[in-house]
């Protein structure tokens, strides 16, 4: 079955940092584009990070530039987020999600994982 | 950075209307548009791309079209399932872009 299944949204405290993953199967996982996007109620959907399938090239938003990092681990089928330095505004549902193309761009996103909650509280 | 706005927030709409829904970029961003629908509690699933290519897989009822600043999304003879929030997404530039929703209700 083709799909994508985050975990490690946690409860983490303002400064705090936290590693999420996205486990991908049923397709050719190192041959395309990945991203990150968060979704809250107040601020909708939000692109956080992307990763080129081709070149392993690395894009981010610009309110998590310098604090987050995505890779990708193509032996294990496997997507990351590393977030440090985490503040109130970065809780979220984190949508993991495949891009329709290797390169990443144009970035449309055809496959979407269910999603893991980040909570970052006092 | 580029800001995509949607038009209305919400609409009410009966099952067999037709309901039209529409994205502004703030500058130009070619054909490279998508739209996504989305359920409570679900993922989003995207629907067209390419401002008006048919993802697999979506109903024939769903059209996309538009270039440059201005695009519309149109649902012919909507369906109960269709009832849903609908997003649009720019995916030209960095960083990319979603407008707010339109939430398409009964």
């Amino acid at each position: 079955e083709v799909q994508l299944l985050e975990s490690g949204g946690n409860l983490v405290q303002p400064g705090g940092s936290l590693r999420l993953s996205c486990a991908a199967s049923g397709f050719t996982f190192n041959i395309y584009g990945m991203s990150w996007v968060r979704q809250t109620p107040g601020r909708g959907l939000e692109w956080v990070s992307g990763i080129s399938g081709s070149n392993g090239n690395m894009y981010y938003a610009n309110s998590v530039k310098g604090r987050f990092t995505i890779s990708r681990d193509n032996s294990k089928n496997t997507l990351y987020l590393q977030m440090n330095s985490l503040r109130a505004e970065d809780t979220a549902l984190y949508y993991c999600a495949k891009a329709t193309y290797n390169s990443g761009w144009p970035w449309y996103f055809d496959l979407w994982g269910r999603g893991t909650l980040v909570t970052v509280s006092s | 950075d580029i800001q995509m706005t949607q038009s209305p927030s919400s609409v009410s709409a009966s099952v067999g209307d037709s309901v039209t829904i529409t994205c502004r970029a703030s500058q130009g961003i070619g054909s490279w548009l998508a739209w996504y629908q989305q359920k409570p509690g679900k993922a989003p699933k995207l629907l067209i791309y390419a401002e008006s290519s048919l993802q697999s897989g979506a109903p024939s009822r769903f059209s996309g079209s538009g270039s440059g600043t201005d695009f519309t999304l149109n649902i012919s003879s909507l369906q109960p399932e269709d009832f849903a929030t609908y997003y649009c997404q720019q995916a030209n530039s960095y960083p990319l872009a979603f407008g707010g929703g339109t939430k398409v209700e009964i």
